[in-house]
C-alpha cells in the first residue's frame, strides 16, 4: 500500500537557520498539502501542490512538489522564533486525507 | 477564527462513560472530517462525512461513531471510554469532498481526559 515518510520528526535550528522538511511517497500523489500547527493550535493549511514540478513561494517558506509527484518539501529560509510548530505534509489516500507524521520545528534565539 | 467551532472544548470524564463532541463546519462547507491527536500518534484521521453521507473512514475504533445531520453540523460519539482514548479530537471542514483538493479548516479541538 501507499507509505508515505515525513523528515526529519525533529529539527533544532539558530534563529536565521533555515530548515527544510520532507514528504516521500512510495507512489504517486494526486496532490499535496501542508500545515503548520503551534504550539497548543491546530492545524492551519498553508499551501497546496497539485503540479508535477511545482514551486510555490510564501515570503520565506518555498514550497516544492516533484517531478515524479512522489516527493514534496518545505524550506524556510532564516527561520524565526515564529516559524516554532509541527509542519505536516497531507496527502490523498483512497478518499481519506491523511496526515503526514510531522516535523516539530524549535528555534532558538 | 476559522469559522469551525467545537465543543466542549475540554472534557473529562471517567472510564468506561460516553461522550458526545459536537462541530459546526464553516457556513457552505459541506465536508466534515474529525481526526485524533494524540501525543504518541500525530493527527490520525477517522472520519469524513460529505452532505450527511459518509465518505471515508480511517482507522475509527468500533466504540465509537459519527454522523452528520442535515444542517450540516456533525457530532463524535464515544462510548465504552478507555484511558487510551485521551486526546485532542479536530474537527475540519471543507467546501467540497468529491474533489481531490481544497484546504481544511480545523476547528479549536475537543480536549478528552479519560480517568
Amino acid at each position: 500500500g501507499q507509505q508515505v515518510m515525513q523528515i526529519p520528526q525533529y529539527q533544532h535550528v539558530q534563529e536565521g537557520e533555515d530548515f527544510t522538511t520532507y514528504c516521500n511517497s512510495s507512489t504517486t500523489l494526486s496532490n499535496i498539502q501542508w500545515y503548520k500547527q503551534r504550539p497548543g493550535g491546530h492545524p492551519v493549511f498553508l499551501i497546496q501542490l497539485v503540479k508535477s514540478g511545482e514551486v510555490k513561494k510564501q515570503k520565506r517558506l518555498t514550497f516544492q512538489f516533484g517531478e515524479a509527484k512522489k516527493n514534496s518539501s518545505l524550506h524556510i529560509t532564516a527561520t524565526q522564533t515564529t516559524d516554532v510548530g509541527t509542519y505536516f505534509c497531507v496527502y490523498n489516500q483512497g478518499g481519506k486525507l491523511i496526515f503526514g507524521q510531522g516535523t516539530e520545528l524549535s528555534v532558538k534565539p | 477564527d476559522s469559522g469551525v467551532t467545537q465543543t466542549p472544548k475540554h472534557l473529562i470524564t471517567a472510564t468506561g462513560q460516553r461522550v458526545t463532541l459536537r462541530c459546526s463546519p464553516r457556513s457552505g462547507d459541506l465536508s466534515v472530517y474529525w481526526y485524533q491527536q494524540s501525543l504518541d500518534q500525530g493527527l490520525q484521521f477517522l472520519i469524513q462525512y460529505y452532505n450527511g453521507e459518509e465518505r471515508a473512514k480511517g482507522n475509527i475504533l468500533e466504540r465509537f461513531s459519527a454522523q452528520q445531520f442535515p444542517d450540516l453540523h456533525s457530532e463524535l460519539n464515544l462510548s465504552s471510554l478507555e484511558l487510551g482514548d485521551s486526546a485532542l479530537y479536530f474537527c475540519a471542514s471543507r467546501r467540497g469532498g468529491t474533489s481531490n483538493t481544497g484546504e481544511l479548516f480545523f476547528g479549536e479541538g475537543s480536549r478528552l481526559t479519560v480517568l
